[in-house]
C-alpha cells in the first residue's frame, strides 16, 4: 500500500530556531519519488523538493536541507534558523513510477508556526 | 506565481446545485490534476488528463467529472452537491505525464455548500 505519514500534526518554534519535519512513507515499488510542497497562508501550494528512490544523497538549499533514509523510509525536511516567513503547512508527497499518470500521495501536513 | 490560473476563488452555493470550475495550466504543460483538499479528507488527487485523454483516476465521485479541452484548459464539473463536497479544489499542470516530474498547483477554488 501506498501512504505518507506526517505524524506532527503542529509545531511551533521560536524564530532562529532549527526545526525538522517528519515524513514516513510506505511502498511496494522499488521506484518512486518524494516531494516536499508548502503552502502558506494565502493557499497556494509551492514546490520545494523532488527526490527519486535511486539518489540517497541530502540535498541543501539555502536554509533548507533534506534527509532520505531509504532505510528508514523516511524524508526529513530541516529549516535551519527559521523565520517568521516559513510559517506555514508543509506537506510531503509520493509519486510511484508504476503509477498511470502524476498521482501524488499526500501526508497529512504539519503546520508550523514561527514565533518572533 | 506558478503561472496556472483557476477561476473562480470563491464560490458558495447551495446543496443540489451543480459548479463547474475552469483551470488554464501553465503554457506548454500538457497535463492537468484536480486534486481537492478538506479538513477530514486532505489532500485527495482527482484525476489527470494528458494532452485531452484521461491518464489516471483516483477517488472522484461519480457525481464529479472533468474534461481537457483542445487548448488544454481543464474544467471540473461538480453535481448534486452535497454539504461534505465543501473543499478546496487545486489544479495542477505539468510539461509531462508527471511520473517524475513537479507539479504546478494554482491557488484553488474555495468551494462552499450551503
Amino acid at each position: 500500500a501506498q501512504k505518507v505519514t506526517q505524524a506532527q500534526t503542529e509545531i511551533s518554534v521560536v524564530e532562529k530556531e532549527d526545526v525538522t519535519l517528519d515524513c514516513v512513507y510506505e511502498t511496494r515499488d522499488t521506484t518512486y519519488y518524494l516531494f516536499w510542497y508548502k503552502q502558506p497562508p494565502s493557499g497556494e501550494l509551492v514546490f520545494l523538493i523532488r527526490r527519486n528512490s535511486f539518489d540517497e544523497q541530502n540535498e541543501i538549499s539555502g536554509r533548507y536541507s533534506w534527509n532520505f533514509q531509504k532505510s528508514t523510509s523516511s524524508f526529513n525536511f530541516t529549516i535551519t534558523a527559521s523565520q517568521v516567513v516559513d510559517s506555514a503547512v508543509y506537506f510531503c508527497a509520493l509519486s510511484e513510477a508504476r503509477n498511470q499518470g502524476g498521482k501524488l500521495i499526500f501526508g497529512q501536513g504539519t503546520e508550523l508556526s514561527v514565533k518572533p | 506565481d506558478s503561472g496556472v490560473t483557476q477561476t473562480p476563488k470563491h464560490l458558495i452555493t447551495a446543496t443540489g446545485q451543480r459548479v463547474t470550475l475552469r483551470c488554464s495550466p501553465r503554457s506548454g504543460d500538457l497535463s492537468v490534476y484536480w486534486y481537492q483538499q478538506s479538513l477530514d479528507q486532505g489532500l485527495q488527487f482527482l484525476i489527470q488528463y494528458y494532452n485531452g485523454e484521461e491518464r489516471a483516476k483516483g477517488n472522484i465521485l461519480e457525481r464529479f467529472s472533468a474534461q481537457q479541452f483542445p487548448d488544454l484548459h481543464s474544467e471540473l464539473n461538480l453535481s448534486s452537491l452535497e454539504l461534505g463536497d465543501s473543499a478546496l479544489y487545486f489544479c495542477a499542470s505539468s510539461v509531462g505525464q508527471g511520473r517524475d516530474g513537479e507539479l504546478f498547483f494554482g491557488e484553488g477554488s474555495r468551494l462552499t455548500v450551503l
